[in-house]
């Protein structure tokens, strides 16, 4: 089965530092560009980061840019979101997904994980 | 980057048919996708590509796109079908280069 599932949420202090985990299973892990996506409560869904299936290029918002990092370990089919000087504003959901890419180079985010919650509060 | 527009809130009568809109310069290049998002659950593709259904979404659901704005069409809507829905595609940008609406609450009177 194609699955993808997160871990490494939980509860940091303003300007703290917290990392990420998508694992993944069933699927050609290293064909395929992994993206984060955040939920903030009560909020709409906010693209985050994305790493290519090499791991050679990533991307990230502006809104995470020079705090986040992104990697991937093609050997443990896992990616990473490594998280610093987190701020109040970054408590969501945290989800990893796996981006498809069709024969028009159109792209669709088709595997979810179920999320992970961070929490940022002192 | 580019941005996507969605209506913040729609709403249909049970069995009436829905259209959800999305708009966006990158949909001028690329498809969108359209994603159901239920309380508490990760959200799941209803809709790829030029107008493709993923194994399991039923056939009430459907997707069209023209010039900038890119549709979903709900026919014959049902009570489940009340959730939130976004859209999201690729873009041109170099350095973002995913984009998602808003979303659109649904709901089903």
């Amino acid at each position: 089965e194609v699955q993808l599932w997160e871990s490494g949420g939980g509860l940091v202090q303003p300007g703290g530092s917290l990392r990420l985990s998508c694992a993944a299973s069933g699927f050609t892990f290293s064909s395929y560009a992994i993206t984060w996506v955040r939920q903030a409560p009560g909020k709409g869904l906010e693209w985050v980061s994305g790493i290519s299936g090499s791991g050679r290029s990533t991307y990230f918002a502006d809104s995470v840019k020079g705090r986040f990092t992104v990697s991937r370990d093609n050997s443990k089919n896992t990616v990473y979101l490594q998280m610093n000087s987190l701020r109040a504003e970054d408590t969501a959901v945290y989800y990893c997904a796996r981006v498809r890419r069709d024969s028009s180079g159109s792209d669709a985010f088709d595997i979810w994980g179920q999320g992970t919650m961070v929490t940022v509060s002192s | 980057s580019s941005e996507l527009t969605q209506d913040p809130a729609v709403s249909v009568a049970l069995g009436q048919t829905v259209r959800i809109t999305c708009q966006g310069d990158s949909l001028r290049t690329y498809y969108a996708t359209w994603y159901q998002q239920k309380p508490g659950q990760a959200p799941v593709v209803v809709i790829y590509g030029k107008n493709n259904r993923p194994s399991g979404i039923p056939d009430r659901f459907s997707g069209s796109s023209s010039g900038n704005t890119a549709s979903l069409t709900i026919t014959g809507a049902q009570a489940e079908d009340e959730a939130d829905f976004y859209c999201n595609s690729r873009d041109n940008s170099a350095t973002h280069p995913w984009v998602f609406g808003g979303g659109t609450k649904l709901t089903v009177l």
